[in-house]
């Protein structure tokens, strides 16, 4: 079964700074899909930004981008530039691929508790 | 833009009683989810749903637990008994066929069991 380990329950930011979140996860599978989501105080989950396993560039959304090593099973998320809105629970979340009938829940990590201090 | 909508924002329940939660899909999708997130806790998947039918489900959903498409436009959850450690926010997702199946979350549901 597929695991999402999030090591740091919280991390800490001075605003226009830049910070990173980590993410490792445990599979068997070659291909998969990444997330990370953002659930501010009004509890709704967003989506971040996500990573495919298959590509090797790492994703980039504005001011967030992940640093993707498969080998390693490794997945941080980069908040650049950081704002007093970036202030959320982040999680990182796991999918396996959609061939016919597979599952298409996502296993998510436990999340990291990020403070950004104006 | 499209979204999923949630109703009630926030159910409070005796110990027992029965709850339905509704969730309103994007309209175009076509695989629905619940999850739950106790407080202070990870969110955990509960199932999915697809053409009709539940296409995996966790060991938390257990007899007490169903969904039903009722109207094609809904997705509901249904907890006949609920028990104190039901209390948790209820996420509704749904999701289309695209390649990497983006799930789109509700703003969840509150329940509180007394």
């Amino acid at each position: 079964a597929q695991t999402v380990t999030q090591s740091q329950p919280e991390m800490s930011v001075q605003e226009a700074e830049t910070v990173t979140l980590s993410c490792t996860y445990d599979t068997s599978e070659s291909d998969y899909y990444l997330f990370w989501y953002k659930q501010p105080p009004s509890r709704q989950m967003i989506l971040v930004i996500r990573q495919e396993a298959y590509k090797q560039q790492n994703a980039t959304e504005n001011r967030f981008s992940v640093n993707f090593q498969k080998a390693a099973k490794s997945f941080s998320l980069k908040i650049s530039d950081s704002q007093l809105g970036d202030a959320a629970m982040y999680f990182c979340a796991y999918r396996s691929p959609n061939y016919g009938g597979a599952t298409n829940k996502l296993i998510f990590g436990t999340g990291t508790l990020l403070a950004v201090q104006p | 833009e499209p979204e999923v909508t949630q109703t009630p924002s926030h159910q409070v329940t005796q110990m027992g009683q029965e709850v339905i939660l509704r969730c309103v899909p994007i309209s175009n999708h076509l695989y629905f989810y619940w999850y739950r997130q106790i407080l202070g806790q990870k969110v955990e998947f509960l199932v999915s749903f697809y053409n009709n039918e539940i296409s995996e489900k966790s060991e938390i959903f257990d007899d007490q637990f169903s969904v039903e498409r009722p109207d094609g436009s809904n997705f509901t959850l249904k907890i006949r008994s609920t028990k104190l450690e039901d209390s948790a926010m209820y996420f509704c997702a749904s999701s289309g066929l695209a390649v990497y199946n983006e799930q789109f979350f509700g703003p969840g549901t509150r329940l509180t069991v007394l």
